[in-house]
């Protein structure tokens, strides 16, 4: 079975800032991971994912992502915040078979 | 590509009635459909998920004689409320898997029971 630990609700951070949202995981078989955004009302929008290979993953908007296997982590970065980043992140881990499980999720908010 | 649609987004419905909710893969066929729900700043809660031709797998706890889920071909997957009470108001969000590992989310469906 998998799990999805996003450490941190809600973080706040200036616009131009580095944003951090921590993700970890737990799986017994290989996991491939994602990480989502949702906007207010709307349903979930792909930002990268990581299956196999590089570690470093590029997503959309300047999003990129690190797999780091021994520390069970898939933390979720960006140089430089925009408003337009504001919203609601979910890590998620699948065992390969489509048995997607998603962490509770961070709001993200960026101050002008 | 890649889109996935909900309908409707927004019901409001009285006690004791049914509402269906329609998800259809616009432009993919998806062999597998997935059904989440969504509670207020909360995550996604995995209700079922539905291969076409076949009866839907729930996760434990979710009534099925409740949450009838029917996946009739490879681009729609409804979910009907059956009796929906003012518990049953959420979010319920779709999913339409092309191949294994890649789900595409529809927008949602905000359900309000009164």
């Amino acid at each position: 079975a998998q799990s999805v630990t996003q450490l941190g609700s809600h973080v706040s951070v200036s616009e131009g800032a580095l944003v951090l949202l921590r993700c970890n995981y737990s799986s017994s078989v290989p996991p491939y991971l994602f990480w989502y955004v949702q906007y207010p009302n709307q349903g979930l929008q792909l930002l990268l994912k990581y299956t196999t290979g590089a570690t470093l993953v590029k997503g959309i908007n300047g999003f990129e992502a690190e797999f780091k296997k021994s520390e069970t982590s898939f933390h979720l970065t960006k140089p430089s915040a925009h408003m337009s980043d504001a919203a609601e992140y979910f890590c998620a881990v699948s065992d390969g078979n489509n048995d997607m499980r998603f962490g509770a999720g961070t709001r993200l908010t960026v101050k002008p | 590509g890649a889109v996935v649609s909900q309908h409707p987004s927004r019901v409001i419905c009285k006690s004791g009635t049914s509402v269906k909710i329609e998800c259809r893969s616009l432009d993919f066929q998806a062999t597998t459909m997935f059904w989440y729900r969504q509670f207020p700043k909360k995550s996604l809660m995995l209700m079922a998920t539905s291969n076409e031709g076949s009866k839907a797998t729930y996760e434990q706890g979710v009534e099925k004689d409740k949450f009838l889920i029917n996946h009739a071909s490879l681009t729609l997957s409804t979910l009907t409320v059956t009796s929906a009470h003012p518990e049953d108001s959420s979010f319920y969000i779709c999913s339409a898997s092309p191949i294994r590992n890649t789900q595409y989310f529809g927008p949602g469906t905000r359900l309000t029971v009164l």
